[in-house]
């Protein structure tokens, strides 16, 4: 079956400190891997995919295929990073997303 | 571009009444997707569609309907509301499997 399980509820940081927001996936075939963002009051967005490699608001999130897992991580957290992370795996040829519950990150001053 | 729009934004309905969910995109996408979502869930895809004139269900289209008879719009139907039809819906958008832009959600409950 196909799935995404994102661990933890909530993940509470201070500023500066390093962020990483778990995610891990079933899926039988070669995945194609997400992170959405919610900030508060604004829609869900992109925030990045696994196939473009790319550094989105200095969050990077790198596809281990042997542990299953995308998960995202950031250096340094700012307090604007407060916000709900979702990670989602495209689940078939008609595109739709698979999503976990999702994490609330929390930055502290 | 409006990119992709909900009306309405909250809504309260009673149990056995019917709505419509109205869903609407300008990026000339062919892809359109309705999730819901539960309180401290992920979202869950109910219907999707292709292109004008396709539709197909998702995980939970139980209670549901769509049709799509432009490429713009989208709207979802709830014929005969239920309690457990209280959710936060949301419409997607995108061009095949690129990434979906998603709209602002409706907010919907019945009691």
């Amino acid at each position: 079956a196909q799935r995404v399980t994102q661990p933890e509820k909530l993940l509470s940081v201070f500023k500066g400190a390093p962020v990483e927001l778990k995610c891990n996936y079933s899926y039988s075939g070669s995945p194609e891997l997400f992170w959405y963002v919610q900030y508060s009051r604004q829609r869900l967005q992109l925030l990045l995919r696994h196939i473009s490699r790319e550094s989105i608001k200095g969050f990077t999130a790198d596809l281990n295929k042997g542990e299953t897992s995308f998960h995202l991580k950031k250096p340094f957290a700012q307090e604007e990073d407060s916000a709900m992370y979702y990670c989602a795996l495209m689940g078939g040829s008609q595109g739709n997303l698979i999503f976990g519950k999702g994490t609330k990150l929390s930055v502290k001053p | 571009n409006a990119g992709v729009t909900q009306t309405p934004k909250f809504r309260i309905l009673k149990i056995g009444q019917s709505m419509t969910l109205q869903c609407t995109q300008d990026m000339n996408h062919n892809y359109m997707y309705w999730y819901r979502q539960d309180p401290g869930m992920g979202l869950k895809l109910i219907y999707y569609s292709v292109g004008a004139g396709i539709t197909d269900k998702g995980e939970v289209p139980n209670g549901y309907n769509v049709s799509r008879s432009t490429t713009e719009d989208f709207p979802l139907r709830l014929e005969l509301a239920a309690p457990s039809q209280t959710s936060v819906y949301f419409c997607a958008s995108s061009h095949r499997e690129y990434e979906q832009f998603f709209g602002p959600g409706t907010r919907l409950t019945v009691l």
